[in-house]
């Protein structure tokens, strides 16, 4: 059974771009979570979806954005990167909210 | 202050050393607890959870949780080197809280042979 896959694995970008990450979960996870990963704050919870609906988010600047598709795929964008949106960005699939598996992130870096 | 505290270590033992982790919080409503183990380069694996007080037990890991104390604990038994890594504890709330999982710093555990 293939895990939570995340795309691109590295990536660099310019201070003031935007970005966009995807997540592919397990095939009959529905739900799918994002969490940013710094050294300085550790995983911190980013929003989750469900659906196609977005029923949770975490306490970050509208800059970040996110959306699910109908196969559950998701994708997480950031708006005008800043040097401190340098982490890694982990996305969790469950099957129903709990049980959360993670893929092994994307490392962004600003510059 | 955060709501999950969890020691930073690092934490050093020798192979076969029984290992313990700590994590308290100050969030009543937390109800499910977790912990987590994160290899360099690689995301989060999830070890054990539970949502009860009491321990419960998987191979050579056992999860304690004290809700009354506000506090969880991971026993390794018999440590091996491939048990180094960053060890996360996790917690997450009932009802609406969908998908959020609040994390300890993590605490970094080291097994030499």
């Amino acid at each position: 059974k293939a895990g939570v896959t995340q795309t691109p694995r590295y990536l660099i970008k310019t201070r003031g771009q935007q970005v966009t990450l995807s997540c592919s979960p397990i095939s009959g996870h529905r739900s799918v979570s994002w969490y940013q990963q710094t050294p300085g704050q550790g995983l911190q919870f980013l929003f989750e979806y469900f659906s196609e609906t977005q029923r949770n988010k975490g306490n970050f600047p509208g800059r970040f954005s996110g959306r699910q598709f109908s196969n559950s795929r998701s994708e997480m964008n950031v708006s005008t990167l800043e040097l401190g949106d340098s982490a890694l960005y982990l996305c969790a699939s469950s099957p129903e909210g709990f049980g959360y598996t993670f893929g092994s992130g994307t490392r962004l870096t600003v510059v | 202050q955060k709501e999950v505290e969890q020691d930073p270590g690092p934490l050093s033992v020798p192979e076969g050393a029984i290992v313990s982790l700590n994590c308290t919080y100050s969030n009543s409503a937390f109800q499910y607890f977790m912990w987590y183990r994160q290899y360099s380069r690689k995301g989060p694996e999830l070890l054990m959870y539970t949502y009860s007080s009491g321990n419960k037990e998987d191979g050579r890991f056992t999860a304690q949780v004290d809700k009354s104390s506000k506090y969880i604990s991971l026993f390794i038994r018999d440590s091996q080197p491939s048990d180094s890594a960053t060890y996360l504890c996790a917690m997450k709330g009932g009802g609406t809280s969908y998908g959020k999982l609040t994390f300890g710093q993590g605490t970094i555990l080291t097994v030499h042979p």
